[in-house]
């Protein structure tokens, strides 16, 4: 049973604060990870698919990195905003079923 | 650019009544599926489908029927509505190599 760990489940920080958290995934048969923004009342909003070991994707403010050989992937948000108060949420496909099997979400509120 | 449409957004029902929550892809997806969100427990999968007229269980299909008649639509049904099954309701399509792309969700309470 293939099972995605997220870590910490909940964060609290103030706005500024730079802040990272973990998902962890089985690294065999790796092909693809994915992370998604869930905003409370909205659906989960796709961020990155990181496909490479090494790799590191950007977007504002926000960025990844992966180590498919260990089996983790961290996101760091720099310089944290009230507006990226949501739940990230990482994936990872289920062999050949065509499901991923989501991590159970790490919740970031960020205080103004 | 519709991508995936759920509906209703919301509805309240009463114990032991039964409804239909369509959702439909305009993506060409053959892989579509039926998540419920509750506090604390993440996304769940209901029922999923690998193409136009097949189904599977997920892991908590007990309650739910669903049927896939049409490529575009997938369809998720309620019986007799339970207090259990009051939830948000999340359909997605694509593979998941790839990504999927979610629908807004139907928040459904059933009194």
């Amino acid at each position: 049973i293939l099972n995605v760990e997220q870590s910490p489940q909940s964060l609290h920080v103030q706005e500024g604060d730079s802040t990272n958290f973990t998902c962890s995934f089985p690294s065999s048969n790796f092909y693809a990870l994915h992370w998604y923004r869930w905003e409370t009342a909205k659906s989960p909003e796709a961020l990155f698919v990181m496909t490479l070991n090494g790799d590191e994707k950007k977007k504002g403010r926000i960025s990844a990195t992966l180590n498919t050989k260990e089996g983790y992937s961290y996101l760091y948000i720099k310089g944290s905003q009230p507006e990226d108060s949501a739940t990230y949420l990482c994936a990872f496909p289920s062999g050949n079923t065509g499901k991923l099997i989501f991590g159970q979400g790490t919740t970031l509120q960020v205080k103004p | 650019n519709a991508g995936v449409t759920q509906t209703p957004k919301f509805r309240v029902l009463k114990t032991g009544q039964s409804m239909t929550l369509l959702c439909a892809q305009d993506m060409n997806h053959e892989y579509m599926y039926w998540y419920r969100q509750d506090p604390g427990m993440g996304l769940r999968l209901i029922h999923y489908s690998v193409g136009e007229g097949t189904t599977a269980k997920g892991e908590v299909p007990d309650g739910y029927n669903v049927s896939r008649l049409k490529k575009q639509n997938f369809l998720l049904g309620l019986e007799s509505a339970a207090p259990s099954q009051t939830s948000v309701y999340f359909c997605a399509s694509g593979r998941g190599e790839y990504g999927y792309t979610f629908g807004s969700g139907t928040r459904l309470t059933v009194v």
